[in-house]
């Protein structure tokens, strides 16, 4: 089964406008992180933003929020107020705790938001 | 500047020539890893270590060696090159190997091996 899955290949979003990238996760473990990368065209890996399965709270960072619902095991990015430098393959991740002693991050196979004018 | 740095950024080379990735952090970061990434097969780590001396496979460490002589390197090696290690190389690293701990990338290594 999947570790981590994105259910959109493309999205398409009007510049200012705000923009939900879906994901879920499965795991075993109860100690995990999840995290959210965006790689413009240039291709570098840049993180974005961090949720710990303990943290109670939404993880928030500038225009980026996660909304993390642990019962569904779900942990969606919502990009505020869209701009055109947005546009760009966004990754959710998994790095697990216990189990997995690679300490690998676990990548979805990424969204391609297109941010348009 | 906090960062992971990866040279060279574009390298083509021919099959059998042995090469070097090199990777280094400036954050005092335990743990490193090195991941490739292909179309349609995403993000696959090669190899990982927890430390110093520590260097342990990932899910496709064929035709990879690394080491780590010192906390801030981790040099990928290629001994044999081979056209399906055609790929886009990053090499990333974190505090430790916690869950919580985010990993940082470097900038991304296109090679191209004919």
């Amino acid at each position: 089964a999947q570790k981590i899955t994105q259910t959109q290949p493309g999205m398409f979003v009007q510049e200012k406008e705000a923009v939900t990238l879906d994901c879920t996760y499965d795991t075993s473990d109860q100690s995990y992180g999840l995290f959210w990368y965006k790689q413009p065209s240039s291709g570098e890996m840049i993180f974005l933003i961090y949720q710990g399965s303990y943290d109670e709270q939404n993880a928030t960072e500038g225009r980026y929020s996660l909304n993390f619902q642990k019962a569904r095991k779900s942990a969606n990015l919502v990009i505020s107020a869209s701009q055109l430098g947005d546009s760009a393959m966004y990754f959710c991740a998994m790095r697990e705790g216990v189990y997995t002693g690679r300490r690998a991050l676990t990548f979805g196979s990424g969204t391609r938001l297109q941010v348009q004018p | 500047e906090a960062q992971v740095t990866q040279n060279p950024r574009y390298l083509i080379t021919v099959t059998g020539k042995k090469l070097t990735v090199t990777c280094s952090q400036n954050m005092n970061h335990e743990y490193m890893s090195w991941y490739r990434q292909d179309p349609g097969l995403g993000l696959r780590q090669i190899y990982y270590s927890m430390n110093v001396e520590v260097t342990d496979k990932g899910d496709v460490p064929e035709g990879y060696k690394v080491s780590r002589k010192e906390k801030r390197n981790f040099p990928l090696i290629l001994e044999s090159p081979s056209p399906n290690q055609t790929s886009l190389y990053f090499c990333a690293s974190s505090l430790t190997s916690g869950s919580a701990d985010t990993q940082y990338f470097g900038p991304g290594t296109r090679l191209t091996v004919l």
